[in-house]
């Protein structure tokens, strides 16, 4: 049972455009929500992380909007550029619980962004 | 800055073989988790280590067996190979005290032929 579900599955927007990718949890006991970029052959890399008491997060053209009601979180690309290509995937992890730290990703997006 | 080791990078062993992967996790980082991640599928947790000790097992098979040394570097030693195994290994160092900052190393890649 995947407990972060992701989608879509892939995704092809145009240089300059806006990517969106959506993840919903179903276990309230996360309080960490990452997003990882990941490069074929390399280990997913954090680009950017949001906690459930806040609605959005940005660093650069990259922000997370989080409704914690709904329990969903999406990731925003903006003005993406072709080395945006990429898969993503959302994590999620309950952190203040010891012995249970691990991540759970979502099934991943791949990316590609054409010029 | 110093990042999470692992080694080798790539590894080719036959059916029934044993393999040992193994990391360093960033200097000062107490936690140490093993994810498996098959071509195309997102990475599946297996094991993790705090202060040396197992905190928590994912779906790691039995075959599999992990530990974390005085040092903080852990290995995972596989045996009796098999050809489903093949796949990206990935190791991630943490700090426990929450601070959320999981960094992945670049992966060990296992054929298994």
């Amino acid at each position: 049972q995947q407990q972060v579900k992701q989608s879509p599955q892939s995704l092809i927007v145009q240089k300059g455009g806006i990517s969106i990718i959506n993840c919903a949890y179903e276990n309230t006991a996360f309080d960490y929500f990452p997003w990882y970029q990941q490069f074929p052959g390399k280990g997913p890399a954090l680009l950017i992380a949001i906690r459930p008491d806040v609605s959005e997060k940005k660093e650069g053209r990259f922000t997370i909007s989080f409704n914690k009601s709904a329990k969903q979180f999406s990731l925003h690309i903006m003005d993406s550029q072709p080395g945006d290509s990429a898969t993503y995937f959302c994590a999620a992890v309950s952190e203040s619980n010891f012995g249970n730290e691990k991540l759970t990703f979502g099934t991943g997006t791949r990316l590609t962004i054409i010029p | 800055a110093a990042g999470v080791i692992q080694s080798p990078r790539h590894l080719i062993k036959e059916k029934r073989e044993t393999a040992t992967l193994k990391c360093y996790p960033i200097p000062r980082h107490d936690t140490v988790y093993w994810y498996q991640q098959g071509p195309g599928q997102d990475p599946q947790f297996l094991i993790s280590f705090y202060e040396k000790m197992q905190s928590d097992k994912g779906s790691i098979p039995d075959r599999f067996s992990a530990q974390q040394f005085s040092d903080y570097h852990s290995e995972l030693n596989m045996s009796s190979l098999e050809l489903g195994d093949s796949a990206l290994y990935f190791c991630a160092s943490s700090l426990y005290s929450g601070a959320g900052g999981y960094t992945f190393g670049s992966g060990t890649r296992l054929t298994v032929v």
